[in-house]
């Protein structure tokens, strides 16, 4: 069965320490794997894109790696800020399908002063 | 250039009521989705548009329609509202990506109350 796994649930940080978000995929054939970040109210909002070919993508303060090997990726984010207080959600494609779309529930993620 | 709109934004329902949630979307997209959301739970595909006059069930159809009006919206209809049916309801649109993939936009989002 296509699932994506997050860990942890949730999460909280003081503002300005570093903090790595954990998924796990079975998906596939797999096309490729995004993070996006939620914040609370709104739709989410994508922060990177990862084909399988990739290892690494960066935007700003947000860092993912994926491992296609082992069916891992991880979200590190990089001194942390108030404004990162949100839900951020690992999303992987099957291949070729606009419509297979596997979202993993989230990690929700305080920040604290 | 507004992205995916969706409306209302907020709504309660008594059970077995009906209505409609709008979604447009203005960046010439062809495929557009309808979720939802629970807590503790991801997203899940309720219907799935690839172009106009097309649809798809997704994982949880169950007591929703959609109509793809036109290349822009594409809306949601409750016939019989369930208390079950009390979550976030989000609209996206997405393009096809050169290197393969699709890239997803969404709306803010409408939330459901059935009493």
């Amino acid at each position: 069965k296509n699932q994506v796994e997050q860990s942890p649930q949730s999460l909280i940080i003081l503002e300005g320490k570093n903090c790595t978000l954990q998924c796990n995929y079975t998906v596939s054939p797999f096309s490729n794997l995004r993070w996006y970040k939620q914040d609370t109210g709104r739709g989410p909002v994508s922060l990177t894109i990862m084909t399988f070919s990739e290892n690494t993508k960066s935007n700003g303060r947000y860092t993912a790696t994926l491992d296609a090997d082992t069916k891992q990726s991880s979200l590190h984010i990089t001194a942390s800020q108030l404004s990162d207080s949100a839900s951020y959600i690992c999303v992987v494609t099957l291949y070729s399908s606009a419509s297979k779309i596997i979202f993993g529930s989230g990690t929700r993620l305080s920040i604290r002063p | 250039n507004a992205g995916v709109t969706q409306t209302p934004k907020f709504q309660v329902l008594k059970t077995g009521q009906s209505m409609t949630l709008q979604c447009a979307q203005d960046m010439n997209h062809n495929s557009m989705y309808w979720y939802r959301q629970d807590p503790g739970m991801g997203l899940r595909l309720i219907y799935y548009s690839a172009s106009e006059g097309t649809t798809d069930k997704g994982e949880v159809p169950n007591g929703y329609n959609v109509s793809r009006l036109n290349k822009r919206e594409f809306s949601l209809r409750l016939e019989s509202a369930a208390p079950s049916q009390t979550s976030v309801y989000f609209c996206a649109s997405s393009e096809a990506l050169p290197r393969g993939g699709y890239e997803q936009y969404f709306g803010p989002g409408t939330r459901l109350t059935v009493t």
